[in-house]
């Protein structure tokens, strides 16, 4: 079965650094990885979509790579600013996960950012 | 273009009781999807319907039916509610069911069953 797990839990950064979130996933047999962000009380918003044949893909401040060998992604994000407050979520999509059609969550990156 | 709607945004049930979630998508997407988060649990995958007229359980679909009532719509329903299912409920749509297509989320319905 397929387990997602993501790393730190919380993380707390002055605003202007760069960081990097990190995603690891048990099997490597993955149709695609996604990574949301969620705001309090609020649903997910859908940042970057990986396929599983590529090895990254940016989106403005965003960057997201993916390792599939080794079941592994980050996500930098550059330049921090106190909007980017949120908790970052990770989910692949995974045969052993219930099939292309279903995600598998990890259970997020809490992350915010002091102004 | 309001995306993914679910009605309502909070709802409290007493044991026993029964109600049904809606869901809603503009975006012509053929899949949807219900899930469940709760804390420390992340998000799960109740049941989705990869095209109208179908619909599949996934991880977690214990004490819920669902309807594809129409391209549009998909509905998720509990018949008794129990405590075990307080959570917040998200809905989601993507163009096409596999592995291309992105999934886009509804803003959650929170549930609270006493």
């Amino acid at each position: 079965k397929q387990e997602v797990t993501q790393i730190p839990a919380a993380l707390s950064v002055p605003e202007g650094e760069n960081l990097v979130l990190n995603c690891s996933f048990t099997d490597s047999a993955i149709y695609n990885l996604q990574w949301f962000r969620q705001d309090p009380g609020k649903g997910l918003t859908s940042l970057l979509l990986i396929q599983s044949s590529q090895r990254e893909q940016t989106s403005g401040r965003l960057n997201a790579s993916l390792d599939k060998s080794s079941g592994r992604s980050t996500l930098y994000i550059a330049a921090s600013q106190p909007g980017d407050s949120a908790t970052y979520l990770c989910a692949v999509s995974s045969y052993s996960g219930g099939g292309a059609d279903g995600l598998t969550f990890g259970k997020g990156t809490h992350l915010i950012i002091q102004p | 273009n309001a995306g993914v709607t679910q009605t309502p945004k909070f709802q409290v049930l007493k044991t026993g009781q029964s109600m049904t979630l809606q869901c809603a998508q503009d975006m012509n997407h053929n899949s949807m999807y219900w899930y469940r988060q709760d804390p420390g649990m992340g998000l799960r995958l109740i049941y989705y319907s990869a095209s109208e007229g179908t619909t599949d359980k996934g991880e977690v679909p214990n004490g819920y039916n669902v309807s594809r009532l129409n391209k549009r719509e998909f509905s998720l329903r509990l018949e008794s509610a129990a405590p075990s299912q307080t959570s917040v409920y998200f809905c989601a749509s993507s163009e096409q069911a596999g592995s291309s297509y992105e999934q886009y989320f509804g803003p959650g319905t929170r549930l609270t069953v006493t």
